[in-house]
């Protein structure tokens, strides 16, 4: 597709479990962006994957959320031992420009309960 | 640090009234401002973008935003409002030195009256 492409468009899941969301950026975009929605809260930046380089992951709230991005491509966000306070919206960017901050893309968020 | 402040939680404007919605950064040198709208169940749409040059700078759907640098401000308006604006608009300020991600502020809901 043109956009960015997330999934699911919403999961709901057990407190303890392990869950996946996958992003699908644009295509030729070097970077990738993962941020957290919460009611109220904004968005809160989570980890940028930029080509090849190492990610910055200086906004991952715990040891419990990681991510990965394959073949400078498709990205998963991975979140073990769900808590509650981890219900939120996720949303993934990608954007075209390497260094400074241009514009982002934004796919429509995987939204995320856990009961 | 980069910050955000947007002090309206909500607002709410009649339609064809004019809009103004608060941004207030920090940052230490000139900094990228953006503003993003949010439509429920929709990710988020760039309105308008500040660089350089012109402090007053043109978007989509008839948005404008003035960058004040004295007031550290970004505000967004709107001569007219439509109820289909009605949505959630995000702030958002970004690095000209090259740290590479947005910071964005808490949001401000828009509420468009009959």
């Amino acid at each position: 597709g043109a956009g960015v492409s997330q999934s699911p468009s919403n999961k709901v899941t057990e407190k303890g479990k392990d869950v996946e969301l996958r992003c699908d950026p644009i295509s030729g975009h070097t970077a990738l962006y993962w941020y957290r929605q919460s009611l109220g809260q904004g968005l809160e930046f989570l980890i940028y994957f930029q080509g090849n380089s190492a990610p910055d992951k200086s906004g991952l709230p715990s040891d419990r959320f990681s991510a990965e991005r394959t073949g400078g491509s498709v990205s998963t966000l991975t979140i073990q031992r769900t808590q509650q306070e981890d219900s939120a919206v996720y949303l993934c960017a990608s954007s075209p420009r390497q260094g400074h901050t241009g514009e982002l893309f934004f796919g429509e968020g995987s939204r995320l309960t856990v009961l | 640090a980069q910050s955000v402040t947007q002090p309206d939680i909500h607002i709410t404007v009649s339609e064809g009234a004019s809009l103004e919605l608060r941004c207030n950064y920090s940052y230490g040198a000139t900094p990228y401002l953006f503003w993003y709208v949010q439509s429920p169940g929709q990710g988020l749409q760039l309105l308008l973008k500040y660089f350089s040059g012109d402090t007053l700078v043109q978007g989509i759907k008839g948005f404008e935003a003035e960058f004040k640098r004295s007031q550290s401000s970004f505000n967004l308006r709107k001569p007219s409002v439509h109820w289909s604006d009605a949505a959630e608009y995000f702030c958002a300020v970004g690095s000209s030195t090259g740290y590479s991600t947005l910071t964005f502020g808490k949001g401000t809901m828009l509420l468009v009256s009959p």
